[in-house]
This record gives C-alpha cells, structure tokens and sequence, in this order.
C-alpha cells in the first residue's frame, strides 16, 4: 500500500535551467493533481489530470510550466528557463474520484532556484 | 476576490486546552470543505471533510468541524489538544464542483507539554 511518491526530494538548480519533478500516484488512482507550496502558504493549484488528460490547467502561472501525464500513472511536471522565484515546495495528489474526492498528498519536491 | 482564510497564523495552546481555528471562504454556490493537517515532516493528510448533510463533521484524532453557510465559515474544533497535535492545519474549499482546490495559508499549532 505505497502512498503518492515523488522524486527527487530536493531539487537545486541555477536561474534559466530547465527541471523535471516527477510524481508517482498511488494506484488506480485515476485523478492527479499538482500544487505549488511557497513558504507560509497554503498549497496553490497548478493542473489536474484525469487519466491522461489535463482536464484543468488553469493553474499553471505561465507557459514555462507543462507537465504531462502519457500513461495515466505516473506525472512529470516540467519547468523551462527556470526563475527564483520557481523556489518552492511542488506537491502531488492522487485521488480515486476526481472532483472532490479525497486528496492523498506525497511528501513534495522542494525547488530552489539559485 | 474567491480566497479562504485562516485568521490565526501561529496558536500556542498547553496541553488539554481547547482549540478552535477559525476558516471563511468567499465563494458563493455550492462547496465541499476540507481540513489537512501536516505533522512535522510528514505529508498533508485528511482530519475530516464536509459535502453535505449535517453541518457537524466528525474527523480523526477527536476533531470536528462545523460548517455555518450563513457565516461562511468551517471552524476546526478539538475539546482537548494533546502535545501531538502540534502541527500545521489547513482549510481546504472544493467550489462549485470545479477542478481545483484553494487552501488557506495554514494555522500553526504548538501545543506545549
């Protein structure tokens, strides 16, 4: 019964390079989501995916943001020319239902942009 | 603007004290809520949801939470803290049945032994 994991834990990387963090759901879990978590915020939404599909991107802040989901497992958001302010917590959440339905979190990424 | 707000940010309680933190939300319409609860160095987990019914949840650990529509609000509520219950809490509101989750900025409890 593994829970939601995400890799790596700790990522550091230098203004303009480009990072992937990935997120393992638990599974069959067919509902995705990642979160950004600034220091002394709460979690703020980036995308959801059911299945395959980002049926919800409206929270990605720009177009440097994109993240994908190919078999309906296992995500991987991406970050091009990264920024310090990208510095951040990244979480992921599965859930059995989509909206509304119970969200397990996994322990996130934490970014720092140098 | 559609927010949640969590009023207090850091509450220091001793042991057996009660506790209350206080969530409002913005949106109008329809609205699932949700408290999370992160231990130290542990992932965010459920304490306990509202989708309908009766407006007194019950969640783990002897929490509950009372949803007041008139008011807005889904205060958290726990008769007597324990030392373990020191942790970050988080509202949570489903709006609407949309696709995203907005959270508060979080409470920090320190429960001192």
């Amino acid at each position: 019964g593994a829970g939601v994991s995400q890799t790596p834990s700790n990522k550091v990387t230098e203004k303009g390079k480009y990072v992937e963090l990935r997120c393992d759901p638990i599974s069959g879990h067919t509902a995705l989501y990642w979160y950004r978590q600034s220091l002394g915020q709460g979690p703020e939404f980036l995308i959801y995916f059911q299945g395959t599909g980002a049926a919800d991107d409206s929270g990605l802040p720009n177009d440097r943001f994109f993240a994908v989901r190919p078999e309906g497992s296992v995500s991987t958001l991406k970050i091009q020319r990264t920024e310090r302010g990208d510095s951040a917590v990244y979480l992921c959440a599965s859930s059995l239902a989509g909206v509304g339905g119970e969200q397990f979190f996994g322990p996130g990424t934490r970014l720092t942009v140098l | 603007a559609q927010s949640v707000s969590q009023h207090n940010h850091h509450v220091i309680l001793s042991e057996a004290a009660s506790l209350e933190l206080g969530c409002n939300y913005s949106y109008g319409g329809t609205v699932n809520l949700f408290w999370y609860v992160q231990y130290p160095g542990q992932h965010l987990q459920l304490l306990l949801k509202y989708f309908s019914g009766d407006p007194l949840v019950k969640g783990i650990k002897g929490f509950e939470a009372e949803f007041i529509k008139s008011k807005f609000s889904f205060n958290l509520r726990k008769p007597s803290v324990q030392w373990s219950d020191t942790a970050e809490y988080f509202c949570a509101v489903n709006a609407n049945n949309n696709n995203d989750m907005r959270f508060g900025a979080g409470t920090r409890l320190t429960v001192k032994p």
